[in-house]
């Protein structure tokens, strides 16, 4: 159980486009679901977290008009990445939560988003 | 504010020999404490996790960690790898009050033959 998928897996897409990728919770409803990037070779940083029908809460530093974090469902959230540029290229992944005070996390596959 | 703090960023060892990676954390009220495995291009697996309860926590793959509270420490052991347990391991701590995770900076387990 507690299942997270995401997709794409991979998307390359030239600069200036937006991209979309979906994160969706499969056997379980998630509250709150969790947005991070990873550069090569280091750790996970922690974008934005959402919580079902409210706006996402960005971390300091984070453009929430360029990353726009829409969860409209408690099995699916989406981040677009708007007009995006080659320094937005990164591992993105999602996580999701049952909430509670013990609410584990449960990681997606995560997406490589490559943009040229 | 809590941070992880991952003293190696890298461990070479040989096959079958025993592992320890090494994890602090700091944080002024109680957390919870994860050890999660990363193999390449893909996401997050959780090996363990300390709630509550017993200090030595068991989890899969034979992995096991033991939570120090005085030390504030939670390394992550295991007796005897295998060439499959090359990846990159993080250590992560949760406030019990919160939902944001922080994460160490990872230590990247290389197995020699």
């Amino acid at each position: 159980g507690a299942v997270v998928s995401q997709h794409p897996s991979r998307v390359i897409c030239k600069s200036g486009t937006s991209v979309k990728i979906e994160c969706r919770s499969l056997d379980f409803q998630a509250t709150t679901m969790f947005w991070y990037r990873q550069f090569p070779k280091q750790s996970l940083m922690l974008m934005a977290t959402s919580n079902e029908g409210s706006k996402a809460t960005y971390e300091q530093g984070v453009e929430k008009d360029k990353f726009l974090i829409n969860h409209a469902s408690l099995t699916l959230s989406t981040l677009t990445v708007t007009s995006a540029h080659p320094e937005d290229s990164s591992f993105y992944i999602c996580s999701a939560s049952l909430g509670g005070d013990r609410g584990e996390q449960y990681f997606g596959p995560g997406t490589r988003l490559t943009v040229t | 504010a809590q941070s992880v703090t991952q003293l190696d960023s890298q461990v070479p060892v040989f096959e079958e020999a025993p592992v320890e990676l090494r994890c602090n954390y700091s944080s002024s009220v109680s957390v919870y404490l994860f050890w999660y495995v990363q193999y390449p291009n893909q996401g997050l697996q959780l090996l363990l996790k300390y709630l509550s309860g017993s200090t030595l926590v068991k989890g899969i793959n034979g992995f096991e960690a033991e939570f120090n509270k005085s030390q504030t420490s939670f390394h992550l052991r295991k007796p005897s790898v295998h060439i499959s347990d090359t990846a990159e391991y993080f250590c992560a701590v949760r406030e019990s009050s919160a939902s944001k995770i922080i994460f160490g900076s990872g230590t990247r387990l290389s197995i020699r033959p």
